[in-house]
């Protein structure tokens, strides 16, 4: 069983940067695992940030980047606005097909 | 812009069946892998099932295998879900995707499972 770890929670201040992680339980996280990276509000439907580790989705901002730090996935916001207050969900390719993703962290601009 | 429109969401009894589908106005739809992704109320987003480009090949999560079927149809652009055996753990909020990497999503479609 394959678990994908995020921070719950996280805060940032305006204007601040914030990097949020995605790991797994065992092994570390690689360009192999092509790392995804999804906002979502509530009520909303997820928009796609990242892409292939650190490949912007079109109309995506320059703030948002994406890297492989240590060990694990990793979603940068430089800059962080009061818009950015969302949830983040990473996901992970890891093998024969299959996706599976982080419970998500929870992201304060306050 | 590409749009992915679900549909065929609603309230069904524990064992019930029901089928979404997701129709895809771009001009691409051939071309991708699609995906459907779940929401359960106040819960995170879970990978159901993917398809290739031609459906040759699918693959599913754990708890839905056996259950659901993932299938699609290039010349109506639409991908669909026939889920069988409805578990009250299947209520979600289910969004299709496009490309194994989820590029857009759908608005979603509500699935309720309850007696």
């Amino acid at each position: 069983q394959t678990v994908v770890t995020q921070e719950p929670s996280f805060s940032v201040s305006p204007g601040g940067t914030v990097t949020l992680t995605c790991g797994l339980t065992s092994g570390s996280v690689s360009t192999s695992h092509y790392p995804s990276w999804y906002q979502q509000t509530p009520g909303q439907a997820p928009r796609t940030l990242i892409y292939s580790t650190n490949t912007r989705s079109s109309g995506v901002p320059d703030r948002f980047s994406g890297s492989i730090l240590g060990n694990k996935a990793a979603l940068t916001i430089t800059g962080a606005q009061a818009d950015d207050e969302s949830d983040y969900y990473c996901v992970l390719y890891v093998g024969r097909g299959f996706w599976v993703f982080g419970g998500g962290t929870k992201l304060t601009v306050l | 812009e590409v749009q992915l429109v679900e549909s065929g969401g609603d309230l069904v009894q524990p064992g019930g069946s029901l089928r979404l589908s997701c129709e895809d106005s771009g001009f691409t739809f051939s071309s991708y892998w699609m995906t459907w992704v779940r929401q359960a109320p106040g819960k995170g987003l879970e990978w159901v099932a993917n398809i290739n480009q031609d459906g040759g090949e699918k693959n599913y999560v754990d708890s839905v295998k056996g259950r659901f079927t993932i299938s699609r149809d290039n010349a109506k652009n639409s991908l669909y879900l026939q889920m069988n055996s409805l578990r009250e753990e299947d209520t979600a909020v289910y969004y299709c995707a496009k490309g194994q990497q989820m590029g857009r999503w759908g608005q979603g479609t509500l699935v309720t499972v309850s007696s």
